[in-house]
C-alpha cells in the first residue's frame, strides 16, 4: 500500500532532551515536507526536500533540523525541544512538482514538551 | 508573500443541503492547489488536486473549480452526509514549490 510513515503517533518529552521523529515513504516521491499543525494557525511548513541532500526552509524553521540522506526517508530532528513545540507534525511527500496526487500525508504525530 | 484565506471558517447544514467551501489566495502565480479532508485528531486526505492549468476536478459528489486570475477556489459538495462533517482544507504550491495551508471550513452535516 502506498502510504507516508510516521513514528511515533505519540511522544511526550522532556525540555532539553533530543530527540527524532522518523518519516517514510514508499512511492519514491522527490518531494517531503514537514509541518506543524496548531489550533488557530493551521498547518505551517517547517522544511522541505526537493530531493536527496536538497532540503529548505519552510516558514517556521526555528528549533529544528531535517536530513535527507535517502529517497524514501526525510526524519525531524529537535536538537533542544522546548514546550512552544507541543504540536501535532506532519510528514507529507508527493512527486517533484506536484503532479499525479499531489501531496500524501502520514497520520501526524502529537508532541508535548514538558 | 502567500496568503491563503477560507470562508467560512465553520458551516453548519442539514442533511442532504448542497455546499459550497471557499479558498482565496493572494498570489496567482501557483503550481496548483489540493483540497483535503481532516478528521478529528487524524491525519490529512486528499481530496481533489486541480493543477494551474485546469479549472476543475470532479470526484463522486465533490467539485473543485479554480480561477487563478481572481485567486479563488471553490469545493462544491453535493446532497451532504452526516459522514461528511469534517474539516475541509486547501493548500496552495507556489511556483518555488512552498506549499501554504488555508486554517479551514469546519462542517457540520445534521442528520
Amino acid at each position: 500500500e502506498a502510504q507516508v510513515t510516521q513514528n511515533p503517533r505519540y511522544l511526550i518529552t522532556v525540555t532539553g532532551k533530543k530527540l527524532t521523529v522518523t518519516c517514510s515513504q514508499n512511492m519514491n516521491h522527490e518531494y517531503m515536507s514537514w509541518y506543524r499543525q496548531d489550533p488557530g494557525l493551521g498547518l505551517r511548513q517547517i522544511y522541505y526536500s526537493m530531493n536527496v541532500e536538497v532540503t529548505d526552509k519552510g516558514d517556521v524553521p526555528e528549533g529544528y533540523k531535517v536530513s535527507r540522506k535517502e529517497k524514501r526517508n526525510f526524519p525531524l530532528i529537535l536538537e533542544s525541544p522546548s514546550p512552544n513545540q507541543t504540536s501535532l507534525y506532519f510528514c507529507a511527500s508527493s512527486l517533484k512538482g506536484g503532479l499525479g496526487r499531489g501531496y500524501t500525508f502520514g497520520s501526524g504525530t502529537r508532541l508535548t514538551v514538558v | 508573500k502567500q496568503e491563503v484565506t477560507q470562508i467560512p471558517a465553520a458551516l453548519s447544514v442539514p442533511e442532504g443541503e448542497n455546499l459550497v467551501l471557499n479558498c482565496s489566495f493572494t498570489d496567482s502565480a501557483i503550481y496548483n492547489l489540493q483540497w483535503f479532508r481532516q478528521d478529528p485528531g487524524k491525519g490529512l486526505t486528499s481530496l481533489l488536486l486541480i493543477q494551474s492549468s485546469q479549472r476543475e476536478q470532479t470526484s463522486g459528489r465533490l467539485n473543485a473549480s479554480l480561477d487563478k486570475s481572481s485567486g479563488r477556489s471553490t469545493l462544491y459538495i453535493a446532497a451532504s452526509q452526516p459522514g461528511d462533517s469534517a474539516t475541509y482544507l486547501c493548500a496552495v504550491r507556489d511556483g518555488g514549490f512552498k506549499t501554504i495551508f488555508g486554517a479551514g471550513t469546519r462542517l457540520f452535516v445534521k442528520a
